[in-house]
């Protein structure tokens, strides 16, 4: 699998927006961009992913550069229920049932 | 909105002995998995599977683990002869195949922590 690279921690006030930078240089023609986040004492949750284009749905806004290196998750305005580990994860796009494989993700903290 | 259930929520077991975790995905999904996350570390993968058979296995998931689809709605996890590093939260994942997208959402369920005495 190809490697993401997301900075240890971050962050943010509450009710501000909040920009999760990932690196993934290695990335594949085929690979889509996958986020997930990890709430404290919970199971991983699917937050977002694309391919190409910005994405946008309930929860966040996923922003890919043109040469598809980076990305970014945004959070619109974060709330105290957005502190989790993020976790940006690259899956081939051939399908079936990979696994997905975590990093240490980006652990957010959220100050009231 | 439908979920991942997992069972028991919490399990304390004597080293050497065997458990079974066990897991109810959600109704019309058809890939299965098994992931652990030892205390203060990454989740890792452990095993996939599909129609009855596993479709993938890390390097993790040696001859102790077995999975198994027991009947129509559980998905389980047997470890033989546990030892004191299986001690983790266990998650089982669960997700649909959509013809048009490849890639599939994978929905989580809360976890079981294994502790291994």
């Amino acid at each position: 699998d190809a490697k993401t690279t997301q900075p240890n921690s971050m962050e943010s006030n509450e009710e501000e927006p909040v920009h999760l930078p990932c690196n993934h240089s290695t990335i594949s023609g085929t690979d889509y961009i996958h986020w997930y986040r990890q709430l404290p004492s919970q199971g991983p949750e699917y937050v977002i992913h694309g391919l190409t284009s910005n994405v946008n749905n309930r929860m966040a806004s996923l922003a890919i550069a043109e040469d598809r290196k980076s990305s970014t998750l945004i959070l619109h305005r974060a709330t105290l229920r957005d502190a989790a580990v993020y976790y940006c994860i690259l899956l081939y796009s051939g399908g079936g049932a990979d696994g997905l494989t975590f990093g240490k993700g980006t652990h957010l903290i959220i100050q009231p | 909105e439908p979920e991942v259930t997992q069972t028991p929520s919490h399990q304390v077991t004597q080293m050497g002995q065997e458990v079974i975790l066990r897991c109810v995905p959600i109704s019309n999904h058809l890939y299965f998995y098994w992931y652990r996350q030892i205390l203060g570390q990454k989740v890792e993968f452990l095993v996939s599977f599909y129609n009855n058979e596993i479709s993938e296995k890390s390097e993790i998931f040696d001859d102790q683990f077995s999975v198994e689809r027991p009947d129509g709605s559980n998905f389980t996890l047997k470890i033989r002869s546990t030892k004191l590093e299986d001690s983790a939260m266990y998650f089982c994942a669960s997700s649909e195949p959509r013809l048009a997208v490849s890639t599939d959402t994978q929905y989580f369920g809360p976890g079981t922590r294994l502790t291994v005495l």
